[in-house]
Order: C-alpha cells, then sequence, then structure tokens
C-alpha cells in the first residue's frame, strides 16, 4: 500500500468549475499536510497547508481534512485554464518521525475553456 | 527576497562522471532538504540536512550519493560516477527553523541532470 494515495487522473472540468482533488493516507499519526502545484517541468509550489480536522480557504482554494478517515482533498473553485497542472499532495510524519514529507504521486487536472 | 535557489539548472554528463548540485536556503532556513523526482514519477525524499548536520539520510541511495550542508555556503548533493537511471530533476526545498511539525517546504526551481 503506498503511503500517500492520488488519482493520477487527468481531471478534465470545464473553465468556471469546481475541480475536486482527492488524496488518501496510510499513516494515522500524520500531522500536516500540504498541496503543492507543479507545471510540467517547473518546480512545486506551495499552495495550501492544513493541520486541523475541517476546512480551511483561502482565495479560491479550499483544503479539507479528515483524519478519521485518513482524507486529505483540495477543491479549487471558478476553476481557470492556469490551473491546469498537476497536484501534489504531501504529508509530513508525525512529530518526531522525521521532518521529511512524503508526496503522492500527483493529479493532474485539466482545465478547458 | 531571494527564494531557494539552486543551480546549475541543467547538467549533462556522460556516464563515469561526477554530478555535484548546489542549494542556498531561503535566507534565514536552516533546514535543507533534498528530493528527486524521475520522469514521470513522483517526489522522492533524499535526505534532510542543518547546518553541518545530516539529519535523515534514509532516502539516500547507499552508495555514490552524499550530501553535505557546510557552515558556510550552499548546500551540496554528490553523485559520484553517474548511472543513466541517475537522469532525473533534483530539487531542494528549505523551511526556517523551530516547531518542525508544521514548517512548511519551499521548493527550488530544480537541477535537471541528464546523464549520457
Amino acid at each position: 500500500q503506498k503511503e500517500v494515495e492520488q488519482n493520477s487522473g487527468p481531471l478534465s472540468v470545464p473553465e468556471g468549475a469546481i475541480a475536486s482533488l482527492n488524496c488518501t493516507y496510510s499513516d494515522r499519526g500524520s500531522q500536516s499536510f500540504f498541496w503543492y502545484r507543479q507545471y510540467s517541468g517547473k518546480s512545486p509550489e506551495l499552495i495550501m497547508f492544513i493541520y486541523s480536522n475541517g476546512d480551511k480557504e483561502d482565495g479560491r482554494f479550499t483544503a479539507q481534512l479528515n483524519k478519521a478517515s485518513q482524507y486529505v482533498s483540495l477543491l479549487i473553485r471558478d476553476s481557470q485554464p492556469s490551473d491546469s497542472a498537476t497536484y501534489l499532495c504531501a504529508v509530513k510524519a508525525r512529530f518526531g518521525a522525521g521532518n521529511m514529507l512524503t508526496f503522492g504521486g500527483g493529479t493532474r487536472l485539466m482545465v478547458k475553456p | 527576497n531571494a527564494g531557494v535557489m539552486q543551480n546549475p539548472r541543467h547538467l549533462v554528463r556522460r556516464r563515469g562522471q561526477e554530478a555535484r548540485l548546489r542549494c542556498s536556503p531561503v535566507k534565514g532556513h536552516s533546514h535543507v532538504y533534498w528530493y528527486r523526482q524521475l520522469p514521470e514519477e513522483g517526489l522522492k525524499f533524499m535526505v534532510y540536512l542543518q547546518k553541518e548536520n545530516i539529519i535523515d539520510e534514509s532516502g539516500m541511495p547507499k552508495e555514490r550519493f552524499s550530501a553535505e550542508f557546510p557552515k558556510e555556503g550552499p548546500s551540496i548533493l554528490r553523485i559520484q560516477q553517474v548511472v543513466r537511471g541517475d537522469s532525473a530533476a533534483y530539487f531542494c526545498a528549505s523551511s526556517p527553523p523551530g516547531a518542525s511539525e508544521y514548517n512548511e517546504q519551499f521548493f527550488g526551481p530544480g537541477t535537471r541532470l541528464t546523464v549520457l
């Protein structure tokens, strides 16, 4: 079982729609969760992070965390063609177990005009 | 207000040569991480360093790879006797000191290594 799993996609949504990206993780003790966006040939860019159960909103982005279900998601409202990229879910281990991020394989999002 | 800097951005080596990749973290950041992204694969952790210390190298291949973060100067990832399978994008990330559990990591532009 992979530690962090994402549907590879591509996820195709029309411009203006809500894109929903999902991620599950295996380590129940994980504490911190991060969403990165990576354009082709570029480096990962941090979009959001979340630590507590529930929703966290930042502009058009909403991160949702459910630790009981070991599930984290990213919603992108009013999707734009410029949002087309690969979205990486990353999980940081429980405190004291290391500082590294464990990444999912990424979900490729395509927003069609 | 520079972010993480990496050089070179592109590096071509022949099999058997050495590759040296450099990373300067965000000013004030004392934690440096190296990740590797193989073609069509996800990012994989390699090593975590603080100044003059390797904290976690559990993701580093046992042979040919080494990393350092000296008191002065950039962090260096060194690959000896490169093979074609080392061709990948190598990303450096940094985070500030303090409560490590919640610190975000900011990525540099990466070094794309091609082994001929």
